[in-house]
């Protein structure tokens, strides 16, 4: 069973440009939330999605959007790089069970690198 | 609002010694909380969760922690560190049903010296 999986593993931008990062859930997962991790801090939430609506949003601008897909997949669109977004952007799938197991479980991470 | 304070920016325990990881967590519901571990170039793991069970839960690795509402704590323990548990640890809370966004510590560092 393929966990939580993210591309690209890193990628290079320049400020202006704009970037798409991808995520698949674990097998089973309905939940995808997006956190950014700058370099010696803990993650930041950025945004949740559930049945293909952005359900929760953190301190981000509307810069950073994001979709997700009826396979439950998703991705993170950041337009106008600054290099402040340099970080590493992690996604994190969960299930949905009521007032069950919600635990999320995290991807690799992919490494943003704004010049 | 939620929040969660780790104490120790960075803890060096010798190989074979008492593992401490201190966290103190503020909310205005009833929380659950996580410890999850971070790995140099690795994605997070989690560790252990509370969800208004047991206080004392124990996760994976011998790592425990217990919930102690009156101290607003939730410390991560190990009776023994190993030379593989160096690594950053992030206490995590939120809402305590659902899923909800996680609100992050700063992370510890943690060291084991052989």
């Amino acid at each position: 069973d393929a966990g939580v999986t993210q591309s690209p593993t890193h990628l290079i931008k320049t400020r202006g440009q704009q970037v798409t990062l991808r995520c698949s859930p674990k097998s089973g997962h309905d939940t995808v939330s997006w956190y950014q991790q700058a370099l010696g801090q803990g993650p930041q939430f950025i945004f949740q999605y559930y049945e293909e609506e952005e359900r929760q949003r953190g301190n981000f601008p509307d810069r950073f959007s994001g979709h997700q897909f009826p396979n439950y997949s998703s991705e993170l669109n950041v337009n106008a790089l600054l290099l402040g977004d340099s970080a590493l952007y992690l996604c994190a799938s969960s299930q949905v069970l009521g007032q069950g197991s919600y635990e999320q479980y995290f991807g690799p991470g992919t490494r943003l690198t704004v010049t | 609002a939620q929040s969660v304070t780790q104490l120790d920016s960075h803890v060096s325990v010798s190989e074979g010694t008492p593992v401490l990881l201190r966290c103190n967590y503020s909310s205005s519901y009833s929380p659950s909380l996580f410890w999850y571990v971070q790995h140099p170039n690795k994605g997070l793991q989690l560790l252990l969760k509370y969800t208004s069970a047991a206080t004392l839960v124990k996760g994976i690795n011998g790592f425990e922690a217990e919930f102690k509402k009156s101290e607003t704590s939730f410390h991560l323990t190990k009776p023994s560190a190993h030379m593989s548990d160096a690594a950053e640890y992030f206490c995590v809370v939120t809402l305590g049903s659902g899923t909800y966004k996680y609100i992050f510590g700063t992370g510890t560092r943690l060291k084991v010296l052989a």
